[in-house]
């Protein structure tokens, strides 16, 4: 399983757009990156995942670059309420039964 | 209805007791796992069962023991208890994509 890196911590203006980068050189053809989110205690909250393309749903976008071996999740108008540890990971493709890794995240700071 | 459920959410107990944790998805998913967040919040993958088999057992104790009756339910029971099984207990479940967690059982191990 690739390895990612992340910043430890960031902070983002409320309504401001959050960039969380993400970097995972050793991403493999076949792997897929998902962002996952923990908010204070809770079980980590999927955000959305990617291959190649850039990906939006109704939470982030993904931006994933040409070369693979990096992403940003976006949140475009951070709350109070994204406050939490994002993680980026990456895994085989939905059909694998193999692992998801967790790393450190990036504990992201949303101030009013 | 909650779709990854476990019981108990707390539990306080005495080192050298075995103990129990329930753990039911009501998603119809094949493959479930038990992941353990220890106090400096790394959250570590310990087992995984894909329709009732393990397929993923990392480098955990053998005093745990993952048991899964049917696929709806993956249990984690753990004898012995030390001090250092002090942690917040994951259990998730997986499909096209996307992992599904409980809200975690609260171990302390006095």
């Amino acid at each position: 399983d690739a390895k990612t890196t992340q910043p430890p911590s960031m902070d983002c203006a409320e309504g401001r757009a959050a960039n969380l980068p993400c970097n995972h050189s050793t991403i493999s053809g076949n792997e897929y990156v998902y962002w996952y989110r923990q908010i204070h205690s809770q079980g980590p909250q999927y955000i959305i995942h990617g291959l190649k393309n850039n990906e939006t749903n109704e939470m982030a976008s993904l931006i994933i670059t040409e070369d693979r071996k990096s992403s940003t999740l976006i949140l475009p108008h951070a709350t109070l309420r994204d406050t939490a540890v994002y993680y980026c990971n990456v895994r085989g493709p939905a059909g694998n039964t193999g692992k998801l890794i967790f790393g450190q995240g990036t504990t992201l700071q949303v101030k009013p | 209805d909650t779709a990854v459920s476990q019981t108990p959410k707390y539990l306080v107990t005495q080192m050298g007791n075995d103990k129990s944790i329930k753990c039911e998805q009501n998603l119809g998913h094949d493959t479930m796992y038990w992941y353990k967040q220890d106090s400096k919040k790394f959250l570590k993958i310990m087992f995984s069962y894909n329709n009732k088999e393990l397929i993923i057992n990392e480098t955990v104790p053998n005093r745990f023991s993952p048991k899964s009756p049917d696929k709806a339910h993956l249990n984690l029971h753990i004898n012995s208890l030390e001090l250092g099984d002090s942690a917040v207990y994951f259990c998730a479940s997986w499909k096209a994509g996307e992992l599904f967690f409980g809200e975690g059982s609260r171990l302390t191990v006095l």
